[in-house]
């Protein structure tokens, strides 16, 4: 089982619409876990992290689910600004190896 | 302003031509990081570094070497270039590890 996996997507949805994105994880010990944005050739910048509480940024919810190891992203009202690639990101125990990334989902939002 | 920061950018060299990319961040981070990315393959990081004169492997360190003599910068280099090296590589640092990570803007690197 891969460390951590993506719908790649792509997601194709009109402006307004809301979208939901989901990745699983392998490790049951990580303890860190974010949501990155990545546009088309730029570098990844962070979204979000991930609280097991859940957690609301605007029209951005993320969500954990540890027991079933499973984290969400939920877009409300979705702009064309929106459009990227989402990148699932959950911190590995293995020594010194910080983060782990999903290859991510691609968001294409269109007017 | 807080910022990693890599050179070159844009990089066309041919196989065996040793070459260094270099990156510095400002924010007096002891985690530094190298990874590569790959169409379908995703961020694999290279190679990594705790802290000055502490760096390790990642999980593609083939083919590349990094040293860490400052806190502040990252160098990564290649000895002998080859082609599937070519790739867009980002440097990234953070306070330490499962923290958020700062990304440097990336270096599209192509060996023929």
């Amino acid at each position: 089982r891969k460390e951590v996996e993506q719908d790649p997507g792509p997601f194709n949805v009109p402006e307004g619409a809301t979208v939901a994105f989901n990745c699983t994880y392998s490790n049951s010990a990580s303890q860190s876990f974010f949501w990155y944005r990545q546009d088309c050739r730029k570098e990844p910048k962070l979204l979000m992290s991930v609280y097991s509480s859940g957690n609301e940024d605007g029209r951005f919810t993320a969500q954990l689910n540890r027991a079933s190891q499973y984290i969400s992203l939920l877009i409300r009202d979705s702009k064309l600004s929106d459009s990227a690639t989402y990148l699932c990101v959950v911190n590995s125990l293995a020594a010194g190896t910080a983060l782990i990334f999903g290859k991510g989902t691609t968001l294409s939002v269109s007017s | 302003e807080a910022q990693v920061t890599q050179n070159p950018r844009y990089l066309i060299t041919v196989t065996g031509k040793k070459l260094t990319v270099t990156c510095s961040q400002n924010m007096n981070h002891e985690y530094m990081s190298w990874y590569r990315q790959d169409p379908g393959l995703g961020l694999r990081q290279i190679y990594y570094s705790m802290n000055v004169e502490v760096t390790d492997k990642g999980d593609v360190p083939e083919g590349y070497k990094v040293s860490r003599k400052e806190k502040r910068n990252f160098p990564l280099i290649l000895e002998s270039p080859s082609p599937n090296q070519t790739s867009l590589y980002f440097c990234a640092s953070t306070l330490r590890p499962g923290y958020e990570q700062y990304f440097g803007p990336g270096t599209r690197l192509t060996v023929t």
